[in-house]
């Protein structure tokens, strides 16, 4: 069965510092790969996405994500965190299953800034 | 840019009443989607539309139903409310296809007392 698992309930980076969060996932074929932020009392907004081509991705905000399939991995990289990236974080894959073509979702990370 | 919105952000309802969550796109997309969210447990698919009257179950279907009359309209339904169905609500869209961007409403806090 698909899934995803961000290994990083919270995390906690100081303003300036670069980031990383960990996503892996499972999935029988090419997977098709996402990364949702939440901002407090948002809904999700779309960071970016990966489904064929050059595995490094870049999106907004300043964000980028590098595909590893030997490692079943999706990390989300930025190299200077600003505090209004602090927001959930979402990795998801999409997959087709009982709900048709539908996305599966990690449980989320939740980042704080500290100054 | 892609509008998705919520009818209500805050909904406080009592044990057994009837629930109507409405969301509402404006980009003709054919996909609308449910979403729960509570923490710790993530985003979970409650139901799926890819067309018109068109729908499917998710993960959570239980004690919820949907309804699409139109495109561009897409209801969540909680029969008998209970308390374990308070919660986040979120809706989405997006175009058919596993690679299509969703685009996210605001959500509806639903609180079930």
């Amino acid at each position: 069965a698909q899934s995803v698992t961000q290994p990083d309930i919270h995390i906690t980076v100081s303003e300036g510092a670069s980031l990383e969060l960990r996503c892996n996932y499972s999935y029988g074929a090419t997977p098709y790969l996402f990364w949702y932020v939440q901002s407090p009392g948002q809904g999700l907004q779309l960071l970016l996405k990966y489904f064929s081509g050059d595995t490094l991705v870049q999106g907004i905000k300043g964000f980028e994500a590098e595909f590893k399939r030997s490692q079943s991995s999706f990390n989300l990289r930025k190299p200077s965190v600003h505090w209004s990236d602090a927001a959930e974080y979402f990795c998801a894959v999409g997959a087709y299953g009982q709900a048709g073509t539908a996305l599966i979702f990690g449980k989320g990370t939740t980042l704080s800034v500290s100054s | 840019d892609v509008k998705v919105t919520q009818s209500s952000r805050y909904l406080v309802k009592r044990t057994g009443e009837k629930v109507f969550l409405e969301c509402v796109q404006d980009m003709d997309h054919e996909n609308m989607f449910w979403y729960r969210q509570d923490p710790g447990l993530g985003l979970r698919l409650i139901y799926f539309s890819y067309d018109v009257k068109m729908k499917e179950k998710g993960d959570i279907p239980e004690g919820y139903s949907v309804s699409r009359e139109k495109k561009e309209r897409f209801s969540l339904i909680l029969e008998s409310a209970s308390t374990n169905q308070t919660s986040m609500y979120l809706c989405a869209s997006s175009p058919p296809g596993l690679v299509e961007t969703q685009y996210f409403g605001p959500g509806t806090r639903l609180l079930v007392l």
